[in-house]
C-alpha cells in the first residue's frame, strides 16, 4: 500500500461549482495534514493544514479530516478557472525515519471549466 | 520574509559531471528539506535538517547525493557522478516546528 494515495484525476468540474478532492493514508499515527496547490511548472504551495478530527474552512477551502478512516479531503467552493492546478496531499510521518518529513501524494489534477 | 531562495533556476549539464544547488530559506525556520520531483509524480523526501543537523535521509537516496547545511542558514545539494535519471525538478523547503513547508521555485536539472 502506499503511503499517501490521491486520485490522479484529471477532474474536471464547471465554474461554480464544488470540487472535491480525497486522500488516503497508511501512516496511523500521523498527526498532521496538508494541502498544497501546485500550478504547472511552478513549486507547490500550500493552502491548508489540519490536526484534528472535522472541518477546517478557510475562504472557500474546507479541509475535512477522519483519523479512524484515515481519510482527508480538500473541497473548493464556488471554483473559478484559476482553481485549475494540481493538488498535493502531505502528510507528516510518526514511524521510525520518517518523523521529520512530509510525504506526498502523486496529487490530483483539478480542471475548473468557465 | 523574501521567501525560500534556490540557484540556479536551471542547470543542464553532461552525465558523470557534478553538479551542486543552493537553497537559503526563510531566516527565522530552523528545519530545511530537499525534495525531488518528476513529472506527474509528488515531491518525493530527500533529506531534512533541523539547524545545522541533518536528522533523516531518504532511503533512496544514494551516496552520489551529500547535502550539507553549515551554521544552519543555507543548504547545499551536490549530486556527484550524474545519471540521466536524475533528471527532475530539486525542491528546497523550509520551516519552522510542525508547520507545513514553504517551497522554493526550485532547480530544473536536466542531465544530458
Amino acid at each position: 500500500q502506499k503511503e499517501v494515495e490521491q486520485n490522479s484525476g484529471p477532474l474536471s468540474v464547471p465554474e461554480g461549482a464544488i470540487a472535491s478532492l480525497n486522500c488516503t493514508y497508511s501512516d496511523r499515527g500521523s498527526q498532521s495534514f496538508f494541502w498544497y496547490r501546485q500550478y504547472s511548472g511552478k513549486s507547490p504551495e500550500l493552502i491548508m493544514s489540519i490536526y484534528s478530527n472535522g472541518d477546517k474552512e478557510d475562504g472557500r477551502f474546507t479541509a475535512q479530516l477522519n483519523k479512524a478512516s484515515q481519510y482527508v479531503s480538500l473541497l473548493i467552493r464556488d471554483s473559478q478557472p484559476s482553481d485549475s492546478a494540481t493538488y498535493l496531499c502531505a502528510v507528516k510521518g510518526s514511524r521510525g525515519g520518517s518523523q521529520g518529513n512530509l510525504i506526498f501524494g502523486k496529487g490530483t489534477k483539478l480542471s475548473v471549466k468557465p | 520574509d523574501t521567501g525560500v531562495s534556490q540557484d540556479p533556476r536551471h542547470k543542464i549539464t553532461k552525465r558523470g559531471q557534478n553538479v551542486t544547488f543552493r537553497c537559503d530559506p526563510i531566516s527565522e525556520h530552523n528545519r530545511l528539506y530537499w525534495y525531488r520531483q518528476t513529472l506527474g509524480q509528488g515531491p518525493e523526501f530527500l533529506t531534512y535538517f533541523q539547524n545545522e543537523a541533518q536528522l533523516e535521509k531518504s532511503r533512496l537516496l544514494s551516496d552520489r547525493f551529500s547535502a550539507e547545511r553549515p551554521k544552519g542558514s543555507f543548504s547545499t545539494l551536490e549530486i556527484q557522478r550524474t545519471e540521466q535519471g536524475d533528471s527532475a525538478m530539486y525542491l528546497c523547503a523550509s520551516t519552522e516546528g510542525q508547520r507545513g513547508l514553504h517551497f522554493g521555485n526550485g532547480t530544473r536539472l536536466t542531465v544530458t
